[in-house]
């Protein structure tokens, strides 16, 4: 089945940019998502179309991808975008994935 | 405004089955699709399917195959996950989120816990 592989954790001190990863086959041809997750909430679009964002997400969350790899960035990071990150997109088939999940710490 | 308001907690025994509901609002229900997500605790998230609200048409996770059914109810806009033969690892939140071609409003939740 397929996979996006992001790392398990991203550590940051505040006003540090934070770059977060996402690999899988399909990315050159399929648009990476990217949801970030607060604990105990639904999850919310940042960034969708590869480096679309939607209203209201700050200007300092930025998307990019690049061959196999989709990275989310957040320049000048803040200590309230703490929160676990996951990418998504789809396989060949149309079957939806996610990531395994990143979690970012700004400390 | 978008609203998807979800069916409560549930406990459910292994081997029961359990159907949870998505009621929406403030959008035309039949313009997009409805997928469902689960959380086990403290893992992430899993997509589980994708129902079209516009003509029922299906598309489930391959591991999901056979024991999940998604349905639509397009007279009072609600959307219905039932999953079957429960197990301890189904216990989860799960959410429905609207899906045309990404998911931009969710649900808030619902706690399915399997246990005997």
């Amino acid at each position: 089945s397929y996979e996006l592989t992001q790392p398990p954790s991203v550590s940051v001190s505040p006003g540090q940019t934070a770059r977060i990863t996402c690999s899988g086959d399909a990315l050159p041809k399929k648009y990476a998502y990217w949801y970030q997750q607060k604990s105990g909430q639904a999850p919310v679009l940042v960034i969708y179309e590869d480096s679309k964002r939607p209203s209201g997400i700050p200007e300092r969350f930025s998307g990019s991808s690049s061959g196999t790899m989709a990275t989310l960035t957040i320049s000048g990071a803040q200590v309230e975008d703490e929160a676990d990150y996951y990418c998504y997109s789809t396989d060949s088939s149309g079957k939806e994935v996610f990531g395994g999940g990143t979690k970012l710490t700004v400390l | 405004q978008v609203q998807l308001v979800q069916s409560g907690a549930e406990v459910k025994k292994p081997g029961a089955s359990v159907k949870v509901s998505c009621k929406a609002s403030g959008y035309t229900f039949t313009s997009y699709g409805i997928s469902w997500v689960r959380q086990a605790p403290g893992q992430g998230l899993e997509w589980m399917g994708w129902i079209s609200a516009y003509n029922g048409n299906t598309n489930y996770a391959q591991k999901l195959q056979g024991r999940v059914t998604m349905t639509t109810d397009t007279s009072t806009s609600t959307a219905y996950m039932e999953l079957r033969s429960l197990r301890s690892d189904d216990t989860a939140v799960y959410y429905c989120a609207r899906d045309k071609e990404y998911f931009d409003y969710w649900g808030q939740g619902t706690l399915v816990t399997v246990s005997s």
